[in-house]
């Protein structure tokens, strides 16, 4: 079976950092996603890796571990607006489908 | 910018009725793929297929059959809708080797 875990909820401060963690165990691995979901809305697309590191993106970063089956999500300078739901996801090789985490409640306060 | 369309926003069915709902993507991927969200449950896997007239079940494919005739066109079909149907809908497209991205989402209540 596919099993990724996430924190099912955070609260973090206006201004600050958090880290949102996932942990994965699956059968096969293509690349590791993560977006976020306003409520009542669809995810957006913020960050994928393939390959071990950092990736930046503005005030968003993702970094890998594969051989730990490890991720997470970085948010700098953390604003209302970033007050969501922070899914990861994993797509396997076969039919390049994505396995979701049940995803991380962000709430930002001021 | 990628484009993923789906038919609607929002939608109430009828228990019994076939419904049908159309994701439509303008960015030429071969892979498609149909989701249910729930609260409490998260994303699961309706179908996907990754070419055309390719079609494979995920893991709650019962209750559901899907159509891609053309590359760009996904549909998913409830042939006899039920009230545990009632769901968030959400279509994703992509190529193998980048981004994956979603519709808007079909809000389907079935009465």
């Amino acid at each position: 079976g596919q099993n990724i875990d996430q924190p099912t909820e955070m609260t973090a401060t206006e201004g600050a950092i958090v880290q949102i963690n996932c942990t994965y165990q699956t059968s096969g691995f293509n690349g590791l996603f993560w977006y976020q979901q306003h409520a009542g809305e669809a995810p957006t697309f913020l960050s994928y890796n393939v390959l071990d590191g950092l990736e930046e993106k503005g005030r968003f970063s993702s970094f890998l571990s594969r051989s730990k089956g490890y991720s997470y999500l970085l948010l700098k300078e953390l604003q209302m607006k970033d007050s969501a739901s922070y899914l990861c996801a994993v797509r396997m090789e076969y039919g390049n489908k994505l396995v979701f985490g049940a995803g991380t409640i962000l709430r930002v306060k001021s | 910018d990628v484009k993923v369309t789906q038919s609607s926003r929002y939608l109430v069915k009828r228990t019994g009725e076939k419904v049908f709902l159309e994701c439509v993507q303008d960015m030429d991927h071969e892979n498609m793929f149909w989701y249910r969200q729930d609260p409490g449950l998260g994303l699961r896997l309706i179908y996907f297929s990754y070419d055309v007239k390719m079609k494979e079940k995920g893991d709650i494919p019962e209750g559901y059959s899907v159509s891609r005739e053309k590359k760009e066109r996904f549909s998913l079909i409830l042939e006899s809708a039920s009230t545990n149907q009632t769901s968030m809908y959400l279509c994703v497209t992509g190529r193998s080797y980048n981004e994956q991205f979603f519709g808007p989402g079909t809000r389907l209540t079935v009465l």
